[in-house]
């Protein structure tokens, strides 16, 4: 149990186009869920929280336009980075939190994103 | 803010061997959760071992477990009879279980752990 997917696995998009990324609780419903930038060899850095059915909260640094994050559904939450520029390429993870008392966040198996 | 630091970009270690990874952080709060996650290349996050910081106890999972210091900031990972398989990074993560507080993880930079056959 406990399964987080996310979608797509990779993508490659020009500069200045935007792209979705899906984050889904696939056995379990996730109150909260949470997004993640990796830099290439380097660690996990949060980017925002969100909670279903409320605006995301956003770490300091993090531009809000930029990564608009939508948490429309207890099973679903979507990352969108818009007129993405290659410094935005980078490894993107989400995870997510059963309840407010589960103390364990869920990994997906992240998202690759490569804006050329 | 919190902060975690691991000072160890890389060990290595052979296998069937033990190995410690460090980790330590540095927060005002009292109460608060630690974790010890793997990385392995396929990227993909597993959860090693979690420590509450009310418990004296340290966790143990297997051939995982801790060295728990409260007043030292102080959370180690032990790996005993290490296998090729444990080859990954490690991070350390602290959360913090204040109510209201902040329920995203904050991470360390990792340990590169190198397993040699």
């Amino acid at each position: 149990g406990a399964v987080v997917s996310q979608h797509p696995s990779w993508v490659i998009c020009k500069s200045g186009t935007s792209v979705k990324i899906e984050c889904r609780s696939l056995d379990f419903q996730a109150t909260t869920m949470f997004w993640y930038r990796q830099f290439p060899k380097q660690s996990l850095m949060l980017m925002a929280t969100s909670n279903e059915g409320s605006k995301a909260t956003y770490e300091q640094g993090v531009e809000k336009d930029k990564f608009l994050i939508n948490h429309a559904s207890l099973t679903l939450s979507t990352l969108t980075v818009t007129s993405a520029h290659p410094e935005d390429s980078s490894f993107y993870i989400c995870s997510a939190k059963p309840g407010l008392a589960y103390n364990e966040q869920f990994f997906g198996p992240g998202t690759r994103l490569t804006v050329l | 803010a919190q902060t975690v630091t691991q000072s160890q970009p890389e060990m290595s270690v052979q296998e069937a061997e033990t190995v410690t990874l460090s980790c330590t952080y540095d927060t005002s709060e009292s109460d608060y959760y630690l974790f010890w996650y793997k990385q392995p290349p396929s990227r993909q996050m597993i959860l090693v071992i979690r420590q509450e910081a009310y418990k004296q106890q340290n966790a143990t999972e297997n051939r995982f477990s801790v060295n728990f210091q409260k007043a030292a900031k102080s959370f180690s990972l032990k790996i005993s009879d290490s296998q090729l398989g444990d080859a990954a990074m490690y991070f350390c993560a602290y959360r913090s279980a204040i109510e209201g507080g902040a329920d995203g993880l904050t991470f360390g930079k990792g340990t590169h752990l190198i397993i040699q056959p």
